[in-house]
């Protein structure tokens, strides 16, 4: 147990729907970061969030959007959703914001019907 | 951008030793990390190059060369629950940020 939690753990949603996907970091980790996986596209950067404050952007689309909060736990939204878009999301922590050591939360698996 | 590079697949029997390579290209370079993920599971770190050289951590080392954009990683005295995919990430600071870009895996393979 990395200590980061994910929920949903799982989610079905219909494509045009909106879906929030919610992180709590490890205790005293101040960086959130957002990744995508798919079958055929591996592990995609989508975020980094640093104590409330975005640090870092990735492919991420204008359809998704995400925010830490001031309790540092984040939110990922995802809108008009498309097939495409089923994956596993991960989110992941670490203590500051250098990324050489990143924590994964077992992910939320989306399906888009 | 970035671009990382490794085998899809390797396949070793149990008790062997297995090498993973790596090949990266990158701006801002600021090292590179290893993670493993178990089918389903989530990744998990193993370790971290930011200097040349080998980095050891019980049966599993990394070793990086920042002058070839190289690195990889060496399992020893391998067990079926290494079976696993091994990514190889790069720490990267373009943009002021630091985004830890993943190469798309190599899954392990691990016979009896």
């Amino acid at each position: 147990d990395s200590g980061v939690t994910q929920t949903p753990k799982h989610l079905i949603t219909a494509t045009g729907q909106r879906v929030t996907l919610r992180c709590s970091p490890r205790s005293g980790d101040l960086s959130v970061y957002w990744y995508q996986q798919s079958l055929d596209q591996g592990l995609q950067f989508l975020i980094q969030y640093y104590n409330g404050e975005e640090r870092a952007k990735g492919n991420i689309l204008e359809r998704f959007s995400a925010q830490q909060f001031p309790d540092l736990h984040s939110e990922l939204n995802l809108s008009s959703l498309e097939l495409g878009d089923s994956a596993l999301y991960f989110c992941a922590s670490s203590e500051g914001d250098s990324g050489n050591t990143i924590y994964f939360g077992e992910g939320s698996w989306l399906t888009v019907v | 951008g970035q671009s990382l590079e490794q085998p899809s697949e390797v396949t070793a029997v149990e008790g062997a030793i297995v090498q993973i390579n790596c090949t990266y290209q990158t701006s801002g370079f600021y090292g590179l990390s290893w993670y493993q993920q178990h089918d389903g599971g989530a990744p998990t770190f193993l370790s971290y190059n930011g200097l040349d050289g080998l980095e050891e951590t019980g049966r599993f080392s990394s070793f990086l060369s920042r002058s070839d954009s190289y690195g990889y990683l060496l399992l020893q005295e391998l067990q079926m629950k290494d079976s696993a995919s091994y990514f190889c990430a790069v720490r990267d600071r373009t943009g002021g940020g630091n985004k830890l870009t993943f190469g798309t895996g190599t899954q392990l393979k691990v016979e009896l």
